[in-house]
């Protein structure tokens, strides 16, 4: 069945470095979406990509879809505190009624 | 966040007993989705439901079940809760238009 892995795990980061997660899937996905959650909450939107080598910013993010459209990834610059949480990327094959999850990127920035 | 709220916010039972735990939106949206999130697995779909009476099995379905009587709440059920069912439970609608998810603040269950 649909898998989507996730690396790392986990992320250490002093504040003012760059963080880096990647997802990798088994199958073409129609699209894939990013969330963010922080600890204790819950899984938060962040992006759909839905175009092959699509590239997307929101301030210090940056996200790309691979032109397969079986990868992507999430760079932040120059981490804050305030980026601290598990991010997760969802990914959607021909339905577009189910989400396959990767297992999250855990960061913790240092001040 | 798109008025969705789940209840209870936490619960302990015993290996065994049925539980039964509620989604609520007050949204009117069409898709609705139940997931579990462990630790190192992210969050897994168990069922979905694209509509009143409509659902459909996600990828960890077993021992579970699902009702949607109505459009604005989404049940989920566990006929004879076990241990392995200890999980924090999420529920989220998505927007039809941008096919985002909004998740509910999740359920800590703990099956003793």
């Amino acid at each position: 069945g649909q898998q989507v892995m996730q690396i790392p795990q986990y992320q250490h980061v002093q504040e003012g470095e760059d963080f880096t997660t990647y997802c990798n899937s088994s199958t073409t996905l129609s699209n894939i979406q990013w969330y963010k959650q922080r600890p204790g909450g819950h899984p938060v939107f962040l992006i759909q990509l839905v175009k092959s080598g699509e590239v997307k910013k929101q301030k210090r993010l940056t996200f790309q879809f691979g032109e397969a459209k079986k990868n992507s990834s999430l760079h932040i610059t120059a981490t804050q505190t305030t980026d601290v949480g598990t991010y997760f990327c969802a990914g959607q094959e021909g339905n577009f009624n189910k989400f396959y999850f990767g297992s999250g990127t855990k960061l913790n920035v240092k001040p | 966040d798109a008025g969705i709220t789940q209840s209870p916010r936490h619960k302990v039972t015993e290996t065994g007993t049925p539980v039964t735990l509620r989604c609520h939106q007050t949204e009117n949206h069409r898709y609705m989705y139940w997931y579990r999130q462990d630790p190192g697995h992210g969050l897994r779909l168990i069922h979905y439901s694209y509509g009143v009476k409509d659902t459909d099995k996600g990828e960890v379905s077993d021992g579970y079940s699902v009702s949607r009587s109505k459009t604005e709440d989404f049940l989920l059920t566990l006929e004879s809760a076990t241990s392995s069912q200890t999980s924090v439970y999420f529920c989220a609608i998505k927007t039809a238009g941008t096919n985002e998810q909004f998740f509910g603040p999740g359920t800590r269950l703990t099956v003793l």
